[in-house]
């Protein structure tokens, strides 16, 4: 079965460190590819995604993330972070499971927690 | 624009009984999916919803049930409830799909006793 794995469960960093939070899934075929943030008290929503074309995607408040088909990874990075960005993390892939059936497949999430 | 919606937001069933759960999607939004999130297991997908047809499943038992009305809102059923069955059950919709950029709502937050 298809699985996303987050290699960090806990990240603490001071301000201003540099983030990458690692993304590996198991599926052989074409893949859509996403990061998803949940601040605290809010809803979970979308930061970033990627469906074809170049494999560095940017999306919103600074944060970036590289396909590398090769390495079956999508790791999430943002060069400078603040204590705003505090959070917990989701990596997810659109996958196709037998049957026909699609299925959006969540990692476990990685909380971050940055201090000033 | 308003976002999604779900009701309650909060539930205390006990064990053996159903519940049904709410989700109003944002206006236009034809696809409804439902995840499950505990600490244990994460955040799971449960179904898709499209134009009032099952699309996809996951992997959960046939106690979880669904199903979506003309207005694309959509309600979850669970039936002999079970202490594993506390969790945030999350909905969230999209134009489309999962190809699509998923809106999530606050959830409803299920303890069962």
């Amino acid at each position: 079965a298809q699985s996303v794995s987050q290699h960090n469960h806990h990240v603490i960093l001071s301000e201003a460190a540099s983030l990458e939070l690692g993304c590996n899934y198991s599926y052989g075929g074409t893949v859509n590819l996403f990061w998803y943030v949940q601040y605290p008290g809010q809803h979970l929503q979308l930061l970033l995604k990627y469906f074809s074309g170049d494999p560095l995607v940017k999306g919103i408040k600074g944060f970036e993330a590289e396909f590398i088909k090769s390495k079956f990874s999508f790791n999430l990075r943002k060069p400078s972070v603040q204590w705003s960005d505090t959070a917990e993390y989701f990596c997810a892939v659109n996958a196709q499971e037998s049957g026909g059936y699609n299925k959006l497949i969540f990692g476990a999430g990685t909380r971050l927690a940055v201090h000033p | 624009k308003a976002g999604v919606t779900q009701t309650p937001r909060y539930l205390i069933k006990t064990r053996g009984q159903q519940v049904t759960l709410s989700c109003s999607p944002i206006s236009g939004h034809r696809s409804v999916s439902w995840y499950q999130q505990t600490p244990g297991q994460g955040l799971q997908f449960l179904f898709e919803y499209f134009s009032e047809t099952q699309r996809n499943k996951g992997n959960f038992p046939g106690r979880f049930s669904g199903r979506q009305f003309s207005n694309s809102r959509s309600e979850m059923n669970v039936s002999t409830l079970e202490l594993g069955d506390s969790a945030l059950y999350l909905c969230a919709s999209s134009a489309a799909g999962f190809t699509d950029t998923q809106y999530f709502g606050p959830g409803t937050r299920l303890t069962v006793l």
